[in-house]
């Protein structure tokens, strides 16, 4: 059975620091999501990663999958405000369908 | 704006009775799925469809059930609603382009069961 876990599950950071969210996963995928959220709103989708070694980056947030550690890391350079919301990672368990399995989330919180 | 409408967008109701909520898209897409998201678990797959008539059960599927007999609708079931399943529902579709997957999710319905 597919687990994935996500760490830290809070975080609080200055604006202009950078920090790595971890997501990490139990069984063979290399089909992984990031996606965001803010309070009381839907689910944004941020980044698609299809393979070993993909690497995908929009402004300060960049994405990574290691297949073979089965980990995904999403970098946030020199955050600001705006950034602050609740990131999931999710792995398709390639079961078909593209069932996907969420991580718990984290919330993370930028201040000034 | 990924097309998908959920209705209600907020129910309260009693424990024992019938729920129904509606899951809407506009663009035709054959995959459409239906998650729950509790504090602590992130999201967690309930039943999806593949099709007209094409449904299946996902990760915590007890207690509810779906149907879909059109395109554009997603229907999930709740038939006789219990505490735990207060919680935030979410619609998703399935989107393909290049070949790739992505799931893109509608604005949730808060679910309360007193």
């Amino acid at each position: 059975e597919l687990k994935v876990e996500q760490n830290p599950l809070f975080l609080s950071m200055q604006e202009g620091k950078n920090y790595t969210i971890y997501c990490n996963y139990s069984t063979t995928s290399d089909r992984l999501y990031w996606y965001r959220q803010d309070p009381g709103k839907s689910l944004e989708s941020l980044f698609v990663l299809l393979s070993n070694g993909a690497v995908k980056q929009e402004g300060r947030l960049m994405a990574s999958l290691d297949t073979k550690a089965r980990l995904s890391t999403l970098h946030i350079t020199a955050a600001v405000h705006d950034l602050s919301a609740t990131y999931f990672c999710a792995v398709d368990s390639l079961t078909g369908a593209q069932k996907l399995v969420f991580g718990q989330g984290t919330r993370l919180t930028i201040n000034p | 704006d990924a097309g998908i409408t959920q209705s209600p967008r907020h129910k309260v109701t009693e424990t024992g009775t019938p729920v129904t909520l509606r899951c809407h898209q506009t663009e035709n897409h054959r995959y459409m799925y239906w998650y729950r998201q509790d504090p602590g678990h992130g999201l967690r797959l309930i039943h999806y469809s593949y099709g007209v008539k094409d449904t299946d059960k996902g990760e915590v599927s007890d207690g509810y059930s779906v149907s879909r007999s059109k395109t554009e609708d997603f229907l999930l079931t709740l038939e006789s609603a219990t505490s735990s399943q207060t919680s935030v529902y979410f619609c998703a579709i399935r989107k393909t382009r290049d070949r790739v997957h992505e799931q893109f999710f509608g604005p949730g319905t808060r679910l309360t069961v007193l």
